[in-house]
């Protein structure tokens, strides 16, 4: 079955970097589109990063564009979100989701369990 | 933030229907992309619930069903069960924004 595994999440102060990771199996990840979705505490999803099955195109909604940057190793079936000059309101569960297949609106078909990234002083 | 309206709330007793309501705009809903619904109980990530406007990925009951119409959609749980109290989010493709998910919706099984 589809698993996804997250982690690098952390405590960091504000303006500090952080590296999340993604750890997929289950499935065949280098033919998968790969998204990350966050939530902050007791808030709804936000869509963050989305990337190509061969990596050629990335795309990022206009308010984190520059700060946040994903990027995959297919060799290693693994997901990455580099996260950039944190800031307080980017504490949230950073989860990472396998885009569906075929679809003209695609949807986020499987979800890992989430990484939880505090950016406090 | 979120560009699709859900109401914050519903609540019905077992067995009842209650429908959440996914309120968007021509950019997104209107501009013909689906619309698809994420069920996520408290401390858990979201899983699928409808995909495509009115599919359900197996396993999902079939009291669960979706519709879309115009700048909207909705979905309908039928026959409420006390496993059913849980988040609900839409979801769908904005074209100045990318993909953008609902507001959410809390449903309580009174």
């Amino acid at each position: 079955q589809v698993q996804l595994m997250e982690s690098g999440g952390d405590v960091v102060q504000p303006g500090r970097s952080l590296r999340l990771s993604c750890t997929a199996s289950g499935f065949t990840f280098s033919d998968s589109s790969m998204h990350w979705v966050r939530q902050a505490p007791g808030k709804g999803l936000q869509w963050v990063a989305v990337i190509s099955s061969d990596a050629t195109d990335k795309y990022y909604p206009n308010s984190l564009r520059g700060r946040f940057s994903i990027s995959r190793d297919n060799s290693k079936s693994t997901l990455y979100l580099h996260l950039n000059s944190l800031r307080g309101d980017d504490t949230a569960v950073y989860y990472c989701a396998r885009g569906s297949y075929g679809h003209p609106t695609p949807y986020f078909a499987s979800w890992g369990q989430g990484t939880l990234v505090t950016v406090s002083s | 933030q979120s560009v699709l309206t859900q109401p914050p709330s519903v609540s019905g007793a077992p067995g009842q229907r209650v429908t959440i309501s996914c309120t968007g705009s021509r950019s997104n809903i209107g501009a013909s992309y689906d619309v698809h619904w994420y069920q996520q109980i408290p401390g858990t990530a979201p899983k699928v619930l409808i995909y495509a406007n009115n599919n359900r990925p197996s396993g999902v009951p079939d009291r669960f069903s979706g519709s879309k119409s115009g700048t909207s959609a909705s979905l309908a749980i039928t026959g409420l069960q006390a496993e059913d109290e849980a988040d609900y989010y839409c979801q769908s493709y904005d074209n100045g924004l990318g993909y953008v998910f609902g507001t959410g919706t809390t449903v309580t099984v009174l």
